[in-house]
């Protein structure tokens, strides 16, 4: 799996667009990327995905460059509940195996009231 | 609602004491897995199953025994000899074709006494 590279830690107000920053340089062509969080005490969550178009779903959006080299996820309107450590995670799209999911240090999103 | 449940939230035991936590879900998903989260540190993962009578070890299996007898359960048992059981337990679980996607439990917190 591809090394990411976040920043520790971001604050963001309540009600604006909360983007978080994910370097993935040496993605290879097969491997997707991922965004989970993580609420302080509860089990990860996970977000969205998408290999090189950018993805929408209820929860957030994902913005991966041309290159591949880098991805932002963007929370569009930041409430309190979205406070937690947010991971991004680069691996191949598994159909075959059951793989375990390797989180890194991930980036501690603080939305301030 | 489908999900996935653990229980416990919080356990105490006694050095020397073995104590099995529970997992179960009702998602209908092939593939389980058990991790551990440590404070201020990723998931380790601890066993895995892929499907009903089979389980494999994760990097840190010693000390703990897993089995898989129903679809549905998964239950973790951490014996005497795990030399530092305190921690965060989380159980997760994932579908047969999109094993990336994981969906977690609100974990099991075990402090040893």
């Amino acid at each position: 799996d591809a090394k990411t590279t976040q920043p520790t830690s971001m604050d963001c107000a309540e009600g604006r667009a909360a983007n978080l920053p994910c370097n993935h340089s040496t993605i290879s062509g097969n491997e997707y990327v991922y965004w989970y969080r993580q609420i302080h005490s509860q089990g990860p969550q996970y977000i969205i995905h998408g290999l090189k178009n950018n993805e929408t779903n209820e929860m957030a959006s994902l913005i991966i460059t041309e290159d591949r080299k880098s991805s932002t996820l963007i929370l569009p309107h930041a409430t309190l509940r979205d406070t937690a450590v947010y991971y991004c995670i680069v691996r191949v799209f598994s159909s075959g195996s059951a793989r375990q999911l390797t989180f890194g240090s991930g980036t501690q999103l603080t939305v301030l009231p | 609602d489908g999900g996935i449940t653990q229980s416990p939230k919080y356990l105490f035991r006694k050095e020397g004491q073995n104590v099995t936590l529970s997992c179960e879900q009702n998602l209908n998903h092939d593939a389980m897995y058990w991790y551990r989260q440590d404070p201020g540190q990723g998931l380790r993962l601890i066993y895995y199953s892929q499907i009903v009578n089979d389980f494999q070890k994760g990097d840190i299996a010693e000390g703990y025994s897993v089995s898989r007898e129903k679809k549905e359960s998964f239950p973790l048992t951490v014996t005497s000899a795990q030399k530092n059981p305190t921690a965060f337990y989380l159980c997760a679980s994932s579908a047969g074709l999109v094993y990336n996607e994981q969906f977690f439990g609100p974990g099991t917190r075990l402090t040893v006494l």
